[in-house]
């Protein structure tokens, strides 16, 4: 079976405090996709990234990092000098390679105050 | 189209009525998922089209739900004799094949049982 915890509910942050937010997956694929969505307060989910559970390598996008770790079956992301326009609900998600559906975590709603 | 579609965007429907709802996917796309979202709740999964192959049925809630798709195109999401449970917004996402299986997601149509 596969599965994504979200443990963090809600988080509050400061304008510029930097803020993780928590994802871990269980899956018995040995080949399979992890991804991290946005959903601002439109609605629209907004896709962020993807990442293949054979590249372990960290990634930045400006101020967006992932950290992916196999040993501990954990795709954190961090949002560094968080900024307002960051409040959003941040769903984790995980797909196997073999084609079968996206499962999501129960979303994580960060809010940023200024 | 550039991105997923949907119809209608809001929808208000009497109890004990049956409704349709309709996902344009991206033009290209092999695979199609539809899910529910309850208010301030995560996705919960409910059909998944993967090009010819047999869906997968799997979250639908109930035998009054069920969904098609043609070929590769638009695919109908039908509740029958809905109830006032089933109000949610319900989102179609696509994504283009195997190895790009990120997912994009239409606005999604909200969904009110009164």
């Amino acid at each position: 079976a596969q599965k994504v915890t979200q443990a963090q509910t809600e988080i509050s942050v400061v304008e510029k405090e930097d803020v993780t937010l928590d994802c871990v997956y269980e899956t018995r694929d040995t080949t399979y996709y992890l991804f991290w969505y946005k959903q601002p307060p439109s609605g629209e989910l907004v896709f962020l990234i993807r990442r293949n559970s054979f590249d372990e390598q960290n990634e930045i996008s400006g101020r967006y990092s992932w950290n992916f770790q196999k040993s501990t079956s954990s795709f954190n992301f961090t949002i560094t000098a968080s900024q307002v326009v960051d409040s959003a609900v941040y769903f984790c998600a995980l797909k196997g390679a073999g084609g079968f559906k996206t499962i999501f975590g129960a979303g994580t709603r960060l809010f940023v105050k200024a | 189209g550039a991105g997923v579609s949907q119809s209608p965007s809001n929808k208000v429907t009497e109890k004990g009525k049956d409704v349709e709802l309709r996902c344009d996917p991206i033009s290209g796309h092999t695979a199609l998922y539809w899910y529910r979202q309850r208010l301030g709740q995560g996705l919960e999964f409910l059909i998944y089209f993967q090009g010819n192959s047999a869906p997968d049925k799997s979250g639908l809630p109930s035998d009054r739900f069920s969904a098609e798709r043609t070929g590769e195109s638009v695919s109908t999401l039908t509740i029958q004799r809905t109830q006032q449970e089933d109000s949610a917004v319900y989102l179609c996402a696509s994504s283009l094949n195997r190895d790009l299986p990120e997912a994009f997601f239409g606005q999604g149509t909200r969904l009110t049982v009164v």
